[in-house]
């Protein structure tokens, strides 16, 4: 069974400038979560998708950023415009509903 | 909401040695899974487990729900058992399920 992908792996870009991550979950999980780790600290849960309707995005900063899922497999987040602070490692998961959780590899984003 | 505490926050072994780690989290849980977060920042699934002892080669994990806590045991510790190691609860709220890190521990394997 394949695992959750993710791409790219490391991305730097300068203040202001956009960025998108792409995530493609393991076949046959319906929920898809993003979260955002900041060094030093646990993984922060931005959105979580069942199917391609989102469930919690409580802790999105939708001035920023955004997310989709289109048919309910892929994943896009996308940040526009990026600050510094922005600067972490964007992990994707994926899971049955209620299940274990399978982490792909993250994005490690730099902004300069 | 649900807090979730894990202990030590740093842990600094020699390698062989025997640890044990805890996650306590403050309100009744569906399940409960225990990660280990890899110097290269994947994470790595380790144990599934709302209740009872489950055992993986060097590694066992009980959760004891009733109580509100889980340990894990690292048994004749390995330098590649350095790294974070996350527990997350996971809760059933309105018909979805969220799933809520602890603080981590940091452990670092000396050879």
């Amino acid at each position: 069974e394949a695992g959750v992908a993710q791409s790219p792996r490391y991305k730097i870009i300068e203040k202001r400038q956009s960025v998108a991550f792409w995530c493609n979950p393991i076949s046959g999980h319906a929920t898809l979560y993003w979260y955002q780790q900041i060094l030093g600290q646990g993984p922060k849960l931005l959105i979580q998708f069942q199917n391609n309707g989102v469930v919690d995005d409580s802790q999105l900063p939708k001035d920023r950023f955004s997310a989709e899922r289109l048919k309910g497999v892929d994943s896009t987040l996308k940040i526009q415009p990026a600050k510094l602070e922005d600067s972490a490692v964007y992990l994707c998961a994926s899971s049955r509903q209620g299940y274990e959780q399978y982490f792909g590899p993250g994005t490690r984003l730099t902004v300069t | 909401g649900i807090q979730v505490e894990q202990s030590p926050p740093d842990l600094i072994l020699q390698e062989g040695a025997n640890s044990t780690l805890r996650c306590n989290f403050s309100d009744s849980v569906n399940n409960l899974q225990w990660f280990h977060q890899n110097p290269w920042g994947q994470l790595i699934n380790l144990f599934y487990i709302p209740s009872g002892t489950k055992q993986n080669g060097r590694l066992s994990a009980t959760t004891v729900a009733t109580e509100r806590y889980s340990l894990l045991y690292i048994s004749s510790s390995q330098t590649t058992d350095s790294g974070v190691y996350f527990c997350a609860v996971i809760l059933s709220t309105s018909g979805t399920y969220k799933y809520i890190f602890g603080t981590g521990t940091r452990l670092k394997v000396l050879a």
